[in-house]
């Protein structure tokens, strides 16, 4: 299988750190990649990792451990415009990326 | 540099009818991807465009098909429309390789809805 998995929802307060998890089936896995969509708008891409470890950008780190199928979403110093969902995805060696289900992001103030 | 643009934005079509959705892709970009997002899903492949070939299809039958032309522009087209077919319709473009390596330019969409 190739499916990936993730919270569905996640709330946390406006400046506070949040991790969004995404495990994913290993069949032919190459890479995990993070979006970002706002209600009514386009998927944006955030990061991507092709190796075990953390790519940092800005605000937003991204983890990934392929011996544990695992990956995660770090948003530091939470906004209120962080409020949308998040995907992660696969790329699967061809031409297809394949997306989890999503995690909606709730920034309280 | 010019963005993904789709067209139409939203549309409202009867069951049976047929849809075509258009898309040009980013400068520069040759491959062209579509993806299907159901109200509150992650969105799915429905195939890509490379080189004016279909490069790839996911599980969509085969009233889903498409074209790329020239400029690399690409249509998506759905035949006898049923009611599951109500969603936003993604166009993603990138460049070879370059989908590997995650970064997928998406553009607004077109919100379909079948009654």
């Amino acid at each position: 299988g190739q499916s990936l998995e993730q919270p569905s929802e996640v709330t946390a307060v406006e400046g506070a750190i949040v991790q969004i998890n995404c495990t994913y089936q290993t069949s032919g896995f190459y890479g995990l990649s993070w979006y970002q969509q706002h209600d009514g708008g386009a998927p944006t891409f955030l990061s991507y990792n092709a190796l075990d470890g953390l790519e940092e950008t800005g605000r937003f780190s991204s983890f990934l451990s392929r011996s544990d199928s695992y990956g995660y979403l770090l948003l530091q110093e939470l906004q209120m415009k962080d409020s949308a969902s998040y995907f992660c995805a696969r790329g699967t060696g061809g031409f297809k990326t394949i997306f989890g289900a999503g995690t909606r992001l709730f920034v309280k103030a | 540099e010019t963005g993904v643009t789709q067209s139409p934005t939203h549309l409202i079509k009867t069951r049976g009818q047929q849809v075509t959705l258009r898309c040009s892709s980013q400068s520069g970009h040759n491959t062209v991807s579509w993806y299907q997002q159901a109200l509150g899903q992650g969105p799915q492949f429905i195939f890509q465009y490379y080189r004016e070939e279909e490069n790839g299809r996911g599980n969509f039958p085969p009233r889903f098909s498409g074209l790329q032309f020239p400029n690399y522009s690409s249509e998506l087209n759905v035949n006898a429309l049923e009611l599951d077919d109500s969603a936003l319709y993604l166009c993603a473009s990138s460049s070879p390789g370059q989908g590997e390596a995650g970064e997928l330019f998406f553009g607004e969409g077109s919100r379909l809805t079948v009654l």
